[in-house]
């Protein structure tokens, strides 16, 4: 079956280093791959999507690139900020329908 | 535009009690899910609807939980009886079509004591 495999949090990081989240899913046919964040006391929020293969999405300084050949969209910011402490949920959905598939979420704090 | 409303926000009841948590979804969307979120287990699906029919609700723990949508602007999420173990935050999200970004709402804090 389909699933969304994240890499384990919480990741610490000082401000305005370079942050890295690992993702790499498992599915049948071509998905959109998704990350969302959530912030303290909130939903989730869409942050960037990707359609097909090789497309970069990209938000607020955040991108990630559909790499078919890894079955991977890490999660990538070249210089993080306090305010970029949230959960960030990598998701997949199967074209033409509408469960999506989170992972686990990984935890970012940034210190200031 | 408003996004997707739930509430109450927070609730704080007793075990055996009922509980209703609301959804009212973004206007013009078609399909609405409702999500159970906990330290333990993380972000769970528990059912979904599309176009105010249920298609999938095999996230949905026991019988104690039921899920309506009456109509395209509204629905609603109960347990009961309510346990201790129910306590989680609740989340409702609401897209507009297949292949589109999820809406979530703010979430209902639920406490169980």
């Amino acid at each position: 079956g389909n699933s969304v495999t994240q890499m384990e949090g919480p990741v610490t990081l000082s401000e305005e280093a370079f942050l890295t989240i690992n993702c790499t899913y498992t599915a049948t046919g071509y998905p959109s791959l998704f990350w969302y964040v959530q912030y303290p006391g909130e939903g989730l929020q869409l942050l960037l999507k990707a359609t097909k293969a090789d497309d970069k999405g990209s938000n607020k300084g955040f991108e990630a690139t559909y790499r078919k050949e890894t079955t991977s969209f890490h999660l990538e910011k070249g210089s993080v900020q306090v305010s970029d402490s949230a959960v960030y949920f990598c998701a997949l959905l199967t074209s033409g329908t509408y469960k999506y598939i989170f992972g686990t979420g990984t935890r970012l704090k940034v210190l200031a | 535009d408003a996004g997707v409303i739930q509430s109450p926000r927070h609730e704080v009841t007793e075990m055996g009690q009922e509980v209703t948590l609301r959804c009212k979804p973004i206007s013009g969307h078609n399909s609405l899910f409702w999500y159970r979120q906990t330290m333990m287990r993380g972000l769970e699906l528990l059912i979904y609807f599309n176009n105010n029919v249920p298609i999938d609700d095999s996230g949905m723990p026991e019988d104690r939980f039921s899920a309506k949508m009456p109509n395209a602007s509204f629905s609603t999420l109960k347990i009961q009886p309510s346990e201790p173990r129910d306590s989680a935050v609740y989340f409702c999200a609401s897209m507009a079509d297949s292949n589109q970004p999820q809406h979530f709402g703010d979430g209902t804090r639920l406490s169980i004591l």
